[in-house]
């Protein structure tokens, strides 16, 4: 299984504070990615990066900023939070050419009161 | 912008029988890839299988295979002897091969339950 670390797994959080989830790899895989996951609406992009400090917004960004100082580390952060975020939060990461598939973290379900 | 479609939001299929999953997608680019996904209730995502554009011949692996149709963009998974191992929700994606960063698009699932 790839090495790739999400953390928090679980968080409540309330509206209006700030939120920090965090991307672990240790495949030293060039490409990560933050999706979000909700009913009826698959898996969405939120943000993704193309190396250290190089990253691109996806489809839905909105609300949503991240960070990558390092090569093993993609933060995402919720800046003020909102019940419209309560989601599952994936991150994924994949080589650029080859095999070109992604593998998944396991997610991380945050829920917003 | 490439879509992905996943018409059924719902199938289920007797165990040891066969079922099949659709998926459409547009795109104007020819070379490119395609996988289907497995996501369990345990939320992990896993690779199911997956297809290379540039090739004519339908990806299998064991009980899984895809039926590719370039031309009309489709690109079905055929799963064999269903198990109830394979109740989960599938997910069809797409990625670019023009660039190498260029993030998977999902459809929005089907969720497959097996009957015993």
């Amino acid at each position: 299984d790839a090495g790739i670390t999400q953390s928090p797994r679980h968080k409540v959080t309330e509206t209006g504070t700030p939120v920090t989830l965090r991307c672990h790899q240790t495949e030293n895989h060039r490409y990560m990615y933050w999706y979000r996951q909700d009913p009826g609406h698959g898996l969405r992009l939120i943000h993704y990066s193309y190396g250290v400090k190089d990253t691109d917004k996806g489809e839905v960004s909105d609300g949503y900023s991240v960070s990558r100082s390092k090569t093993e580390d993609f933060l995402l952060t919720l800046e003020s939070a909102t019940s419209s975020q309560t989601s599952v939060y994936f991150c994924a990461i994949s080589e650029a050419r080859g095999r070109s598939e992604a593998f998944f973290g396991q997610g991380t379900r945050l829920t917003v009161v | 912008a490439q879509t992905v479609t996943q018409s059924q939001p719902e199938m289920s299929v007797q165990e040891a029988e066969t079922v099949t999953l659709s998926c459409t997608y547009d795109t104007s680019e020819s070379d490119y890839y395609l996988f289907w996904y497995k996501q369990p209730p345990s939320r992990q995502m896993i690779l199911v299988i997956r297809q290379e554009a540039y090739k004519q011949q339908n990806a299998t692996e064991n009980r899984f295979s895809v039926n590719f149709q370039k031309a009309a963009k489709s690109f079905s998974l055929k799963i064999s002897d269903s198990q109830l191992g394979d109740a989960a929700m599938y997910f069809c994606a797409y990625r670019s091969a023009l660039s190498g960063n260029t993030p998977l698009v999902f459809g929005k699932g089907t969720r497959l339950s097996v009957i015993a």
